[in-house]
């Protein structure tokens, strides 16, 4: 009940594609989403965040929808460029970070 | 401001030895947490100090220990290692005010840790 399922595990977009990475929860306790991004060599860095009382939050070219009665929240990232390949984790906390398997994103030119 | 800092960044010991990794946390953040990262595990939490008090731990053995001190710096100890402790460990700091929840975790470059 503690997993944070995500998928793809890894993903090849074009440069100006949309990426798109899905994660899945089961506790109802969770009351805060976050993205991480994680370049090689490098720690997870907070990219978004969402509560459960929004349905979608927008930075940028970064978006997260988020489905409270599916217990499904997905990271939408428009106009992908290069500099964007990386891994990127979801997560749902409680009193805890419980982060999903990670993707690793390629963007190609 | 300065970010994390994690000493050292490489480790390599063998098996049956301990190690003791450390952590500098952002300046003014009292909170420091603790993640091991593997290929086949993903991002696991280890545990959580604040204000040198342990307010959380994930699921690991107790071979797996911490410490914070006054100045918020934190150590974190394996003993009696095994293979399957080689992995990268992470630390976070936050300021640990609005509790860990919604709190901004910022995460140091790791400590490699490889044990033969």
């Amino acid at each position: 009940q503690q997993q944070v399922k995500q998928s793809p595990q890894s993903l090849i977009v074009q440069k100006g594609g949309i990426s798109i990475i899905n994660c899945a929860y089961e506790n109802t306790a969770f009351d805060y989403f976050p993205w991480y991004q994680q370049f090689p060599g490098k720690g997870p860095a907070l990219l978004i965040a969402i509560r459960p009382d929004v349905s979608e939050k927008k930075e940028g070219r970064f978006t997260i929808s988020f489905n409270k009665s599916a217990k499904q929240f997905s990271l939408h990232i428009m106009d992908s460029q290069p500099g964007d390949s990386a891994t990127y984790f979801c997560a749902a906390s409680t009193d805890k970070l419980i982060f999903g398997t990670g993707t690793r994103l390629q963007v190609f030119p | 401001k300065a970010g994390v800092t994690q000493t050292p960044r490489y480790l390599i010991k063998t098996r049956g030895q301990q190690v003791t990794l450390s952590c500098s946390p952002i300046s003014g953040h009292r909170s420091v947490s603790w993640y091991q990262q593997t290929p086949g595990q993903g991002l696991q939490f280890l545990f959580e100090y604040f204000s040198e008090t342990q307010r959380n731990k994930g699921n690991f053995p107790g071979r797996f220990s911490g410490r914070q001190f006054s100045n918020s710096r934190s150590e974190m100890n394996v003993s009696t290692l095994e293979l399957g402790d080689s992995a990268l460990y992470l630390c976070a700091s936050s300021s640990g005010i609005q509790g860990a929840s919604t709190d901004t975790q910022y995460f140091g470059p790791g400590t490699r840790l490889t044990v033969l």
